[in-house]
C-alpha cells in the first residue's frame, strides 16, 4: 500500500540553525501539506501545497518557513532559523485531489529538537 | 476562531463493550469530519470520515454527524486492547482544505 515517507526521522540542530525536513508524498497525489504537533498538544495545519504553489497557510507558516517541490518527488519544510519553540513533530501529508472532502495520508513525522 | 473541542479523557472501557468518543465543533460552515487514530509517537491514521448528517458505518466503527448540533462521534463496537490509542476528531471547514484538530480524547481498553 502506498505511504508518506519522511525524513530524517529524528532531528536535533541548535537554535539559530536552518533545518530542512523532507517528504516523499504518495505517488499520485497532488496537494501536499505539513502540520506540526508539539509535544501534548493539538496537531496544527501550516501549509497546503499545490501545483507548485502554496494554497493555503496558517499564521503559524511565517517568513521563517518555507516550502518547496525540488524535484517531481520531494517536498520539503524548511525552517531557517530555528527556535526553542519549533521543537515539535513534523508531519507530512497528502492528498489525491484536495479539497474538503478528500481524505489526507500522513507521514510518520519528523521529530525536531532545537537545543 | 474555528474550535473543534474534545474531551481528553482517558475513557476507560472494558473488553468487548461499546466506547463512545464525542466531538463538537464551532463553525457552521464546516462540512467535512474525519476521524483519526493516533498511537503514542506516532503519525496520525486515518479510521473514517463522514460529510452528511446520520450514521456511517465500517465494520466495528459507527461515525455520527448532526450539523444542527455541530456534533459528531466516534462509536466503536467490541472495543479491543489495540484499540487504546488517542482518537482525534478533525473537521474540514467551508473554504480550503485543511484540517483543524481537536485535541484527542484517549481511550483505555482494560483486557
Amino acid at each position: 500500500e502506498p505511504e508518506v515517507t519522511q525524513t530524517p526521522s529524528h532531528q536535533v540542530t541548535q537554535m539559530g540553525q536552518e533545518v530542512i525536513l523532507r517528504c516523499v508524498p504518495i505517488s499520485n497525489h497532488l496537494y501536499f501539506y505539513w502540520y506540526r504537533q508539539i509535544l501534548g498538544q493539538k496537531v496544527e495545519f501550516l501549509v497546503s501545497f499545490y501545483n507548485n504553489e502554496i494554497s493555503e497557510k496558517s499564521e503559524i507558516f511565517d517568513d521563517q518557513f518555507s516550502v518547496e517541490r525540488p524535484d517531481g518527488s520531494n517536498f520539503t519544510l524548511k525552517i531557517r532559523s530555528t527556535k526553542l519553540e519549533d521543537s515539535a513533530m513534523y508531519f507530512c501529508a497528502s492528498s489525491e485531489r484536495g479539497g474538503r472532502t478528500d481524505t489526507q495520508y500522513f507521514g510518520p513525522g519528523t521529530r525536531l529538537t532545537v537545543l | 476562531q474555528k474550535e473543534v473541542e474534545q474531551n481528553s479523557g482517558p475513557l476507560s472501557v472494558p473488553e468487548g463493550a461499546i466506547a463512545s468518543l464525542n466531538c463538537t465543533y464551532s463553525d457552521r460552515g464546516s462540512q467535512s469530519f474525519f476521524w483519526y487514530r493516533q498511537y503514542s509517537g506516532k503519525s496520525p491514521e486515518l479510521i473514517m470520515f463522514i460529510y452528511s448528517n446520520g450514521d456511517k458505518e465500517d465494520g466495528r466503527f459507527t461515525a455520527q454527524l448532526n450539523k444542527a448540533s455541530q456534533y459528531v462521534s466516534l462509536l466503536i463496537r467490541d472495543s479491543q486492547p489495540s484499540d487504546s490509542a488517542t482518537y482525534l476528531c478533525a473537521v474540514v471547514y467551508n473554504a480550503g482544505n485543511m484540517l483543524t484538530f481537536g485535541g484527542g480524547t484517549r481511550l483505555m481498553v482494560k483486557p
